[in-house]
């Protein structure tokens, strides 16, 4: 079955950096999500993404949907220590079936050191 | 994860024992999904509910069965459990996106 490309595939990093992880796929995408997974946890959406170019923030998150509908990235600023988890993109393809299944990508571990 | 609850939350089987995952949600929602999750592989889509009394395959539907018991209610069943269906298994109910339950940790030994 299809997967996302997601990229890095863990990152380890100090508290204040900013972050940046990226997913890629090779066929259009009509929507792009983010999540994160606490340890223990069911995925949490961040991010809804709806249309190519789309430019979205919640706090001190943000990601774009790419403009040729095949990627998205997340970005991360001032990274704090509750930001360790995984993150997940995933998104609803452009063919046929069930208009909710949506396509995950493999995840980005995020480790912040205080 | 506020709606969608999940039990049991934890469960250690041998091969070729059975069991039952259930999951509920209390948002009025049509779809719900069930998905395991594994190392390295993201999450991937076991079966699907669009609609009360509807089931669909999903990407990895090999050993097992859903049932659509009502609305709220969307279960997975492994008839004879294998060690390769050791996973963490996510419910998901589907409003204008998906949310996910806290999981069903798994071990088949």
């Amino acid at each position: 079955g299809q997967q996302l490309n997601q990229s890095p595939q863990s990152m380890f990093i100090q508290e204040g950096e900013d972050v940046s992880m990226n997913c890629t796929s090779s066929s259009i995408f009509n929507t792009w999500l983010w999540y994160k997974q606490d340890p223990g946890e069911g995925p949490v959406l961040l991010i809804a993404l709806y249309k190519a170019g789309e430019l979205t923030s919640n706090g001190r998150l943000t990601a774009q949907f790419g403009i040729t509908r095949k990627d998205s990235f997340l970005n991360i600023s001032a990274s704090i220590p509750s930001d360790v988890g995984i993150y997940f993109c995933a998104g609803h393809p452009n063919y046929g079936g069930a208009t909710n299944k949506l396509i995950f990508g493999t995840g980005t571990l995020l480790a912040v050191q205080p | 994860n506020a709606g969608v609850t999940q039990t049991p939350k934890f469960q250690v089987l041998k091969t070729g024992q059975s069991m039952t995952l259930q999951c509920a949600q209390d948002m009025n929602h049509n779809s719900m999904y069930w998905y395991r999750q594994d190392p390295g592989m993201g999450l991937r889509l076991i079966y699907y509910s669009a609609s009360e009394g509807t089931t669909d395959k999903g990407e990895v539907p090999n050993g097992y069965n859903v049932s659509r018991l009502n609305k709220r209610e969307f279960s997975l069943r492994l008839e004879s459990a294998a060690p390769s269906q050791t996973s963490v298994y996510f419910c998901a109910s589907v409003g204008e996106t998906q949310y996910f339950g806290p999981g069903t940790r798994l071990l088949v030994l």
